[in-house]
């Protein structure tokens, strides 16, 4: 059974870092993997899906790359601010009908 | 465009009673997705329908839950009795079609004391 892992689970950093977080899964033979940000008491928003034929997605001050053979992905956030605090998630599609997600890494942008 | 719908946003129910949750996907959108997110844990799909076909219900807890997608479009989520561990959010998404972008609605927050 695909697992998905992320870690840090949380990450505190003060405001105008760069910052990097990962997210790993066990089983290679992907579809898709997407990026959600989750604010407190909210639903999911997509940030970005890369396709399994991608290396990289890119929006804004948001980066996220795909290595599908080591099984891991990362979530770059450039120059951040504090609206960027958030529970970020990443799912995977380990094939054509099932999803799966990670716990979730719990950012704190300190201004 | 307008995004995925839920309703009621929150609910709290004493346990052994019954909870209803209504979807209303992105129109157009052929996948839909119940989705369990306890505190602290990533969302669990409940269960995922194909316009109104069942593609996924696995890990739907069947002797409590129930779910139906009409005419392959709104869909509900009943649990009946309601445990005290159903306490979560409960998070529905639509997709054009299967391994698309999904996109979430707000969630229901159910409580069961």
């Amino acid at each position: 059974k695909q697992e998905v892992t992320q870690i840090p689970a949380a990450l505190s950093v003060p405001e105008g870092e760069n910052l990097v977080l990962n997210c790993s899964f066990t089983d290679s033979a992907i579809y898709n993997l997407q990026w959600f940000r989750q604010d407190p008491g909210k639903g999911l928003t997509s940030l970005l899906l890369i396709q399994s034929s991608q290396r990289e997605q890119t929006s804004g001050r948001l980066n996220a790359s795909l290595d599908k053979s080591s099984g891991r992905s990362t979530l770059y956030i450039a120059a951040s601010q504090p609206g960027d605090s958030a529970t970020y998630l990443c799912a995977v599609w380990e094939n054509f009908n099932k999803f799966y997600f990670g716990s979730g890494t719990k950012l704190n942008v300190k201004p | 465009e307008a995004g995925v719908a839920q309703s009621p946003r929150y609910k709290i129910i004493e346990k052994r009673q019954s909870v209803a949750f209504w979807c209303n996907p992105i129109s157009g959108h052929a996948t839909l997705y119940w989705y369990q997110q306890i505190l602290g844990q990533g969302p669990k799909l409940l269960i995922q329908f194909q316009n109104n076909g069942v593609v996924d219900d696995s890990q739907l807890p069947k002797d409590r839950f129930s779910a139906e997608r009409l005419k392959g479009v709104d869909s509900t989520l009943k649990i009946q009795p309601a445990k005290l561990e159903d306490s979560a959010v409960y998070l529905c998404a639509s997709s054009l079609r299967q391994v698309t972008e999904a996109f979430f609605g707000q969630g229901t927050r159910l409580t069961v004391v």
